[in-house]
């Protein structure tokens, strides 16, 4: 099983409808999820962190953690076609006493259609 | 202030050569990551700096991969005797505290061994 895990896609949805982007992850001592952008030929750039069970809104994005679940989303509202791009589940874990690694997926890719 | 550099932007080898990569952090930041990423997929992690030493170089893939930060700032990556199968993009990071900390990605430098 791979640590963290996101469905490759593409997960197209029409301009204006909300995108929902999962991820689940395997260590149940993780501590703090970030959800990065990556548009095509470019480098990633962090949209959002979360650290607490819940929800966690900035404009059009909230990000869903769920630590009994493991799993972390990323909702898009009003989904734009400027949107389209790969979006990045990162994890950080402890990977033994005193040291934590920050893991990636390997992305969806999200289409939105104008 | 400047982002995180990276230089050359690109690089063609041939099988075998030497390759060196470099990263410029952002200034004040004292963690610096590398990554690699292949066509279509996701990030890889390589190693990890907090000042000059590199508490995590678990990702490096082989004995052929090395790397150093100097003065806490500039990193370079070094490949000896490149494979094709190590033509990716190398991405760096660099955050202002530890791995909890957000990181902020350079442009990367794709590199592509003949």
């Amino acid at each position: 099983q791979k640590e963290v895990e996101q469905n490759s896609g593409p997960l197209s949805v029409p301009e204006g409808a909300i995108a929902s982007l999962n991820c689940t992850y395997s260590d149940r001592g993780s501590q703090s999820f970030f959800w990065y952008r990556q548009y095509s030929g470019k480098s990633p750039e962090l949209i959002m962190f979360i650290y607490s069970n819940g929800d966690k809104e900035d404009g059009r994005f909230t990000a869903q953690l769920n630590k009994a679940s493991q799993y972390v989303s990323l909702l898009i509202r009003d989904s734009q076609p400027s949107d389209s791009a790969t979006y990045l589940c990162a994890v950080i874990r402890r990977v033994d006493t005193g040291r934590r690694a920050l893991t990636f997926g390997s992305g969806t890719r999200l289409q939105v259609q104008p | 202030g400047a982002g995180v550099s990276q230089s050359p932007s690109n690089k063609v080898t041939e099988k075998g050569k030497d390759v060196e990569l470099r990263c410029d952090p952002i200034s004040g930041h004292t963690a610096l990551y590398w990554y690699r990423q292949s066509l279509g997929q996701g990030l890889e992690f390589l190693i990890y700096f907090q000042g000059n030493s590199a508490p995590d170089k678990s990702g490096l893939p082989s004995d052929r991969f090395s790397a150093e930060r100097t003065g806490g700032s500039v990193s370079t990556l070094t490949i000896q005797r490149t494979q094709q199968e190590d033509s990716a993009v190398y991405l760096c990071a660099s955050s202002q505290g530890g791995i909890q900390e957000t990181q902020y990605f350079g442009p990367g430098t794709r590199l592509l061994v003949l």
